[in-house]
């Protein structure tokens, strides 16, 4: 069966610094996709930026990058200038190729990540 | 438009009552999923409709009734439920449902049961 680890239950950065969030998958898949969706106190979870297990390019939405090394099975996640509005829980997310078709979206535990002004 | 809604926001409910949480999205998407989500942890899959059909389940209870009447609108009714079943319900919506989309999560329905 598939597994996410998320590490670190808790991280604190400083506004304008940078911060890496871990992330570590069990798979015996080559095919498959892998998430960082943010959930905000009280607001809706969202996606943060998706990785193809196929691209060896590591994917980056702005502030927003990941360090992707499959055959060490690890997914972290990498906030620069961090900003009051970064302050949410992060899951890292699995889900298995199905040739197309769906799979379940394995959730990681979570990380708290804080933001000190 | 990228918004589910869902309603209520807040339910509170005693072991004997029957209620329904609604959840609907006007995105075109044609997966919609619920996620139950204990405090402090990850969401779990509960169900998984495709193109208005069933398609997961979880094997959740069978006090959690899903229903998909139309591809806008996912419901989810509830019967003799346990204080154990207290948490957040999340709505998601996809496209197709397939591995790499984006599923966009609705606010969620928090549920107290007595």
């Amino acid at each position: 069966a598939q597994t996410v680890t998320q590490s670190q239950p808790e991280m604190s950065v400083q506004e304008a610094e940078t911060v890496t969030l871990s992330c570590t998958y069990d798979t015996s898949e080559s095919d498959y996709y892998l998430f960082w969706y943010k959930q905000p106190p009280s607001r809706q979870m969202i996606l943060v930026i998706r990785q193809e297990a196929y691209k060896q390019q590591n994917a980056t939405e702005n502030r927003f990058s990941v360090n992707f090394q499959k055959a060490a099975k690890s997914f972290s996640l990498k906030i620069s200038d961090s900003q009051l509005g970064d302050a949410a829980m992060y899951f890292c997310a699995y889900r298995k190729n199905y040739g197309g078709s769906q799979g379940n979206l394995i959730f990681g535990k979570g990380t708290k990540l804080s933001v000190k002004p | 438009d990228t918004e589910v809604t869902q309603t209520p926001k807040h339910l509170v409910m005693g072991m004997t009552n029957k209620k329904s949480l609604k959840c609907e999205q006007h995105m075109g998407h044609r997966a919609m999923y619920w996620y139950k989500q204990k405090a402090k942890k990850p969401p779990e899959l509960m169900f998984v409709y495709s193109y208005e059909k069933l398609s997961i389940n979880e094997s959740v209870p069978s006090r959690f009734s899903p229903e998909c009447p139309n591809s806008s609108l996912l419901n989810l009714h509830l019967h003799a439920l346990q204080p154990e079943d207290s948490a957040l319900y999340l709505c998601a919506s996809s496209q197709q449902g397939r591995a790499w989309e984006t599923q966009y999560f609705g606010p969620g329905t928090r549920l107290l049961v007595l």
